[in-house]
């Protein structure tokens, strides 16, 4: 089956620094990224979604100044936390898809001290 | 905003009891997706459903779509701990085929 890989899986940082994540597909070309965020027992909510070579389309609420995303090719998405706050802390999934289904990386895990 | 509400938001229960999941919606979705989440780890699908009244059976697991495609079930028999887990229904939006919009998620433990 499709492989969808994240990385860091976790990530620690310090208040005001930047956090880079990425996201990438192992065996297929994804037409579409999309980049969710996860709080403690909560479900996942949609933050961006990003397509190859055009600019991000973020949900309402969502910052595009403080969460980046470039998607540089078919198999890499990034997603940078600018200016992290503690409040940022969550668990942050990625997910690409092949225009019929989505498969979902296995989270990074980021704490803002 | 398309929302997905489940219900219950917990549950815990001992082996070898039957539950029922349920995940409703006063929009119309395309098709409507189960997944199950455990700590730490990214969703992994468990059925796609499409067609409005559609039943699909995973081992010991059903899954109804509802006939005007606006809500679905997941009924577990015989639960067992290894069920144990976070059950998120996911419908896809009418008009945009990639864009899934996630439940408000279902809790489950599984006692032995």
């Amino acid at each position: 089956g499709a492989v969808v890989s994240q990385h860091p899986s976790w990530v620690i940082c310090k208040s005001g620094t930047s956090v880079k994540i990425e996201c990438r597909s192992l065996d297929f070309q994804a037409t579409t990224m999309f980049w969710y965020r996860q709080f403690p027992k909560q479900s996942l909510m949609l933050m961006a979604t990003s397509n190859e070579g055009s600019k991000a389309t973020y949900e309402q609420g969502v910052e595009k100044d403080k969460f980046l995303i470039n998607h540089a090719s078919l198999t890499l998405s990034t997603l940078t936390v600018t200016s992290a706050h503690p409040e940022d802390s969550s668990f942050y999934i990625c997910s690409a898809s092949t225009g019929q289904t989505q498969f979902f990386g296995p989270g990074t895990r980021l704490t803002v001290l | 905003t398309q929302l997905l509400e489940q219900s219950p938001q917990f549950l815990s229960i001992q082996e070898g009891e039957n539950l029922t999941v349920y995940c409703n919606s006063s929009s119309v979705f395309s098709s409507l997706q189960w997944y199950r989440q455990e700590p730490g780890e990214g969703p992994v699908l468990l059925v796609t459903v499409v067609t409005g009244g559609e039943v699909k059976k995973l081992k010991r697991l059903t899954f109804q779509f509802g006939d005007a495609r606006k809500d679905s079930s997941l009924h577990i028999t015989a639960a067992q701990p290894g069920d144990t887990g976070l059950y998120l229904c996911a419908g896809e939006e009418t008009y945009n085929t990639d864009k899934l919009i996630f439940g408000t998620g279902t809790r489950l433990q599984v006692f032995p």
